[in-house]
């Protein structure tokens, strides 16, 4: 069973624009949320992350916003760049539960910004 | 950042020999390196934890006796592929938790692609 969930598999954004990719999750002991950013043949960069005391966190044009009660979270890029064309994966985990503070990533979402 | 590096960044081997991947944080210590597996256009998939000393735990379904880890040092794990196979074909890619850092955050290799002919 699915833990984290990312339902789009790609996302086609025009440069300049707000990208905004979901995650949706379905452990409630879930504490502490991470987004990466990762390109072909290479290894996941850590992007940005939210604890759940809060609702939003921003970095730059990166901004995550977490909604406790329907389980999801959100990343918003803007504006887009050709650059930030690449797999995102959102990943959860818990400090004190059955992951032990391991991550629990979604699919991916694949996104394409387009010149 | 904390900086984590892989060798080799690729490899191609014959089936039934045995290949070694090294992970290293090279900047801290890490007290527990994760290894993963990725096949194409899917998600990552933890194999296993290894902490410093002790015996590395794999997740279900990740045959202990074909990934052999080994986390001799706080900076060094290695996976062992054991009589690799065409399905063992796949990109490899291990991240190391900060001793001293949160507790959550993980840092990632560049990854191993691995082939088997």
């Amino acid at each position: 069973d699915q833990q984290v969930k990312q339902n789009s598999p790609s996302l086609s954004v025009q440069e300049g624009r707000i990208s905004i990719l979901n995650c949706d999750y379905t452990n409630s002991m879930f504490d502490y949320f991470l987004w990466y950013k990762k390109y072909p043949a290479e290894g996941p960069t850590f992007l940005i992350s939210i604890s759940s005391i809060k609702d939003k966190n921003e970095d730059g044009r990166f901004t995550v916003f977490l909604n406790k009660s329907a389980k999801h979270l959100s990343l918003h890029i803007v504006p887009s760049q050709p650059g930030d064309s690449a797999v995102y994966f959102c990943a959860a985990s818990d400090n004190y539960g059955g992951s032990q503070g391991n991550l629990i990533f979604g699919k991916g979402t694949k996104l394409s910004v387009k010149p | 950042g904390a900086v984590v590096s892989q060798h080799p960044s690729r490899v191609i081997c014959k089936s039934g020999t045995s290949v070694k991947i090294e992970c290293r944080s090279l900047d801290f210590q890490a007290t527990t390196m994760f290894w993963y597996r990725q096949f194409p256009k899917q998600s990552l998939m933890l194999m296993a934890t290894s902490n410093e000393g002790s015996k590395a735990t794999y997740e279900q379904g990740v045959e202990k006796d074909k990934f052999l880890i080994n986390h001799a040092s706080l900076t060094l794990s290695t996976l062992t592929v054991t009589s690799a196979h065409p399905e063992d074909s796949s990109f490899y890619i291990c991240s190391a938790r900060d001793r001293a850092g949160f507790y959550n955050e993980q840092f990632f290799g560049p990854g191993t692609r691995l082939t088997v002919l």
